[in-house]
């Protein structure tokens, strides 16, 4: 069955506080993603990885960091979020390039208050 | 940088009738366009990946393409109460093979 998974799926922290999102897959794929949906702005790319220990900047990285130490597993970590981190965040996968269907999440909700 | 947009932001439709979304985009060299419908903030499901002009059909769903146009559009045929959801388009960057830029989404309400 394939399928990727978030952990949390509902999270709400304080200013100043770490944040730690987890997202698994059962797919071998290479290449995983970290996108946050905001009201009016769609989908925008925080970072992507291409395997363990291969990442790289998405359009809006700052104040984030990922880790990928097994292929099956991609963290999103805040240290000391902000309020404006208030975002549903999605992870996806794919194998190989973005030309292939990424396979999303279900999504975390996370508030920062 | 590729830009996406789709129209309209929002459409109603009623049980039965065809519904018709529209996905504008910049860059005419992307080749690899795809659909997805997401259900109240959930995670997003492909419907329909396209990549050369012309049409592609999955069950009620067809994707319409014309590059020249700069132009993908999605068409439900008999769209269902259970079709009520956000539809976005995705569109490939031809420098970087990683990346798809997503539109802002169509908000589609089926009335039965």
């Amino acid at each position: 069955d394939m399928k990727v998974t978030q952990m949390p799926r509902y999270l709400i922290k304080r200013m100043g506080e770490n944040v730690l999102l987890e997202c698994g897959q059962d797919m071998s794929h290479e290449t995983m993603y970290w996108y946050r949906q905001d009201p009016g702005l769609g989908l925008q790319l925080i970072y992507i990885s291409y395997d363990v220990d291969s990442n790289s900047e998405g359009d809006i990285p700052k104040g984030y960091r990922v880790s990928r130490k097994k292929r099956e597993h991609f963290s999103l970590i805040l240290d000391s979020a902000k309020t404006n981190q208030t975002s549903v965040y999605f992870c996806a996968s794919t194998a190989g390039t973005g030309y292939a269907e990424q396979f999303f999440g279900p999504g975390t909700r996370l508030t920062v208050l | 940088q590729q830009k996406v947009q789709q129209s309209p932001e929002s459409l109603t439709v009623s049980e039965g009738a065809m519904a018709s979304l529209n996905c504008t985009f910049s860059d005419g060299t992307s080749n690899n366009f795809r659909w997805y419908r997401q259900h109240s903030a959930k995670g997003l499901e492909v419907l329909v990946s396209i990549f050369s002009d012309g049409e592609k059909e999955e069950g009620r769903f067809t994707a319409h393409l014309n590059r020249a146009n700069l132009h993908v559009s999605l068409h439900i045929r008999e769209p269902q109460p259970s079709d009520s959801a956000v539809y976005l388009c995705a569109v490939s960057i031809a420098t970087n093979a990683y990346k798809v830029i997503f539109g802002k989404g169509t908000h589609l309400h089926v009335l039965p």
